[in-house]
């Protein structure tokens, strides 16, 4: 499978905890992309990397949240004492350059890791 | 601020009905991108298309088309002939230029009952 891959698929974790989730993106993609989403919601952008430059983080990501990806190639997202409100989804993207004229703009997501906290 | 409503939560059709999905956006950019977005139960968000805000060319791909007006700000889904297997979510989606955050709407279930 040459797909975005993530992992684990599921976590089930006590408040307070640490957590990570893995991505690895289609191997010749430079960009990837974290997102959040929360039932019945859209995703929403958390942050992205151009190959292993975190180049933005949105304003979600609370001082728990950090994001690697130190080779540019997998990247790592860890949340530090969890909250229940940290309970979502969160799904990797990765695409092939910019958005432009010559480029679809397609990203490519994972399944995602469903973060459960208790 | 870049904001996209999908004002229809849930949408129920009987198979071979056609079915349309509502998107409107907001947006200072002058150039722009919107997508559509599939998301089955499986989780997987699964591209569909991608309109730029200079093109306004309605397109047709086998069953699915895109109404993209821009005097209404709207950029439309269809799906003719509706099957079992277009049950998902559907997201419709904001883009600029450069870095590719994407702004999605809250989505549209569409459920198709045989």
């Amino acid at each position: 499978d040459t797909g975005v891959s993530q992992d684990p698929r599921h976590k089930i974790t006590k408040r307070g905890q640490n957590v990570t989730f893995r991505c690895d993106p289609i191997s010749e993609h430079n960009r990837l992309y974290w997102y959040r989403q929360t039932l019945g919601q859209g995703p929403e952008f958390l942050t992205y990397f151009q190959n292993e430059a975190q180049l933005e983080k949105s304003r979600l990501l609370s001082d728990r949240f950090s994001a690697e990806r130190p080779k540019g190639s997998f990247s790592t997202l860890e949340i530090q004492r969890t909250e229940q409100g940290d309970s979502a989804m969160y799904l990797c993207a990765s695409s092939l350059g910019s958005l432009g004229i010559s480029n679809t703009g397609e990203l490519f997501f994972g399944e995602g890791s469903r973060l459960t906290v208790l | 601020a870049q904001k996209v409503t999908q004002a229809q939560t849930e949408i129920s059709v009987v198979e071979k009905e056609d079915v349309t999905l509502d998107c409107v956006y907001e947006t200072r950019d002058t150039t722009y991108y919107l997508f559509w977005y599939k998301q089955p139960p499986s989780g997987e968000l699964v591209f569909l298309i991608r309109r730029n805000s200079f093109d306004e060319q309605n397109e047709i791909s086998g069953r699915y088309s895109w109404n993209f007006q821009k005097s209404t700000s709207s950029f439309n889904f269809t799906i003719t002939a509706s099957q079992v297997v277009d049950s998902a979510v559907y997201f419709c989606a904001l883009g600029n230029t450069g870095f590719q955050k994407l702004v999605f709407g809250t989505g549209t279930r569409l459920l198709v009952s045989p």
